[in-house]
């Protein structure tokens, strides 16, 4: 069974700094890896989906690598800043179609 | 449309009532997903469609719970004989295919009383 966990729980760091939030899963054999942002009271917004056969993906400020033999992803924010203050979940996808399995999430606050 | 819709945003229901929530998931998008989260905590997998087929339903309480995806019609998540235990937020994502990002809708907090 997948098991998901995400270090650290709960981060706060100052406007600007650069960060990096690490996902773990127990079961090499996935088939992508997605990243979220949940802010208060809302539904998940994805921000990155990595498929099994790729190293990394980018958008904006946002870069999310995998490493599947080590079973590990992080998702590098750059420059960070107050709006992206947020839970951040990684969810992996077992097989074509299939659910995700949920970390538990990385409370992230960005103080001005 | 172009996003995951839900509807209600927040139902309340006595507890032993029943509790009907529904889902349009975005327009060409063959897989529906529903989820829980309790207490902003994990996400639980409930079931899965593809288009109206049930395609993974493991992580169902098939005693109570029950859901549908009909042709033309919003998907419906519906749960008899509500406990205290119910209360969370219920999520529904879709997807375009197996390999395509998912995405959420905004949920339905459902508080028993």
């Amino acid at each position: 069974k997948q098991e998901v966990t995400q270090i650290p729980a709960a981060l706060s760091v100052p406007e600007g700094e650069n960060l990096v939030l690490n996902c773990s899963f127990t079961d090499s054999a996935i088939y992508n890896l997605q990243w979220f942002r949940q802010d208060p009271g809302k539904g998940l917004t994805s921000l990155l989906l990595i498929q099994s056969s790729q190293r990394e993906q980018t958008s904006g400020r946002l870069n999310a690598s995998l490493d599947k033999s080590s079973g590990r992803s992080t998702l590098y924010i750059a420059a960070s800043q107050p709006g992206d203050s947020a839970t951040y979940l990684c969810a992996v996808g077992g097989s074509y179609g299939q659910n995700f399995v949920f970390g538990p999430g990385t409370r992230l606050s960005v103080l001005p | 449309g172009e996003e995951v819709a839900q509807t209600p945003k927040h139902l309340v229901r006595g507890e032993g009532q029943k509790a009907k929530l529904y889902c349009a998931p975005i327009k060409g998008h063959s897989y529906v997903f529903w989820y829980q989260q309790v207490l902003k905590n994990e996400f639980k997998f409930l079931i899965s469609f593809q288009n109206e087929n049930v395609f993974d339903e493991t992580g169902m309480p098939k005693e109570r719970f029950s859901a549908k995806c009909l042709p033309n019609s919003p998907c419906s998540l519906e749960i008899q004989a509500t406990k205290l235990e119910d209360s969370a937020v219920y999520f529904c994502a879709s997807r375009q295919g197996g390999n395509q990002p998912q995405h959420f809708g905004d949920g339905t907090r459902l508080s028993i009383l």
